[in-house]
């Protein structure tokens, strides 16, 4: 079963376009994860928040996660079809514990 | 190797069949993981393995699964007489981290198996 809601399960942005994912727990986590899965392919770490209200920037991905760590966005800048794939967000609930991951928001950035 | 590989990429077993899942971990890397990723889900935790001792096992979904690193390298998903909802995409994940805290993981490809 999946202890992290990730919304929305898909989106289609037009290039250039900024887009937002969420991602929540009805518990307080230890820390969260962001990666990319290609199709077909593995997946990609992206970014990682472990304090509440960190906020997490590479390139023109930024991630946050609020004070009470049970919520996270992923925000996207002026979006471009390399940016299409499947986002998940992983979250393990104390330290040295397994990740668990979301459902993923499969996104597509139309040119 | 530089990454996490797996073989085979794509399996497809007759209903009742075994299979041998195999993933080679960076070098070195201390724990690794299997993960199982259904049509359009995200993935769910199988097993742990810290070095060569299976630390946690608790998502293997029967005792049909079965997983092992016999020498803390390579690991072996063995998935004995097959069934129509084993099929999905079975990820290997490798940390350097003994704790695995950080939970930084570098995934395989994974490996596609389809149960007719």
């Amino acid at each position: 079963s999946q202890e992290l809601e990730q919304s929305p399960q898909s989106l289609i942005v037009q290039e250039g376009k900024n887009l937002t994912i969420n991602c929540t727990s009805s518990k307080t986590l230890y820390g969260l994860y962001w990666y990319k899965q290609k199709y077909g392919e593995g997946l990609i770490f992206l970014m990682m928040l472990q304090k509440g209200g960190e906020e997490k920037s590479h390139e023109k991905i930024t991630a946050k996660l609020d004070e009470k760590k049970q919520q996270s966005s992923l925000h996207i800048t002026a979006s471009q079809p390399s940016h299409a794939g499947i986002y998940l967000c992983g979250a393990s609930k104390a330290a040295g514990n397994k990740l668990t991951f979301g459902g993923g928001t499969r996104v597509l950035v139309k040119p | 190797g530089a990454g996490v590989s797996q073989s085979p990429r794509y399996k497809v077993a007759k209903r009742g069949q075994d299979v041998a899942l195999r993933c080679d971990p960076i070098s070195g890397h201390v724990s690794l993981f299997w993960y199982q990723q259904a049509l359009g889900q995200g993935p769910e935790f199988l097993t742990y393995f810290q070095n060569e001792a299976q630390l946690d096992k608790s998502g293997l979904p029967s005792d049909r699964f079965f997983a092992e690193r016999p020498e803390g390298s390579v690991s072996t998903l063995k998935i004995q007489r097959t069934q129509q909802e084993d099929s999905a995409v079975y990820l290997c994940a490798s940390s350097p981290y003994r704790v695995p805290g950080a939970n930084v993981l570098t995934f395989g490809a994974g490996s596609r198996l389809t149960v007719l």
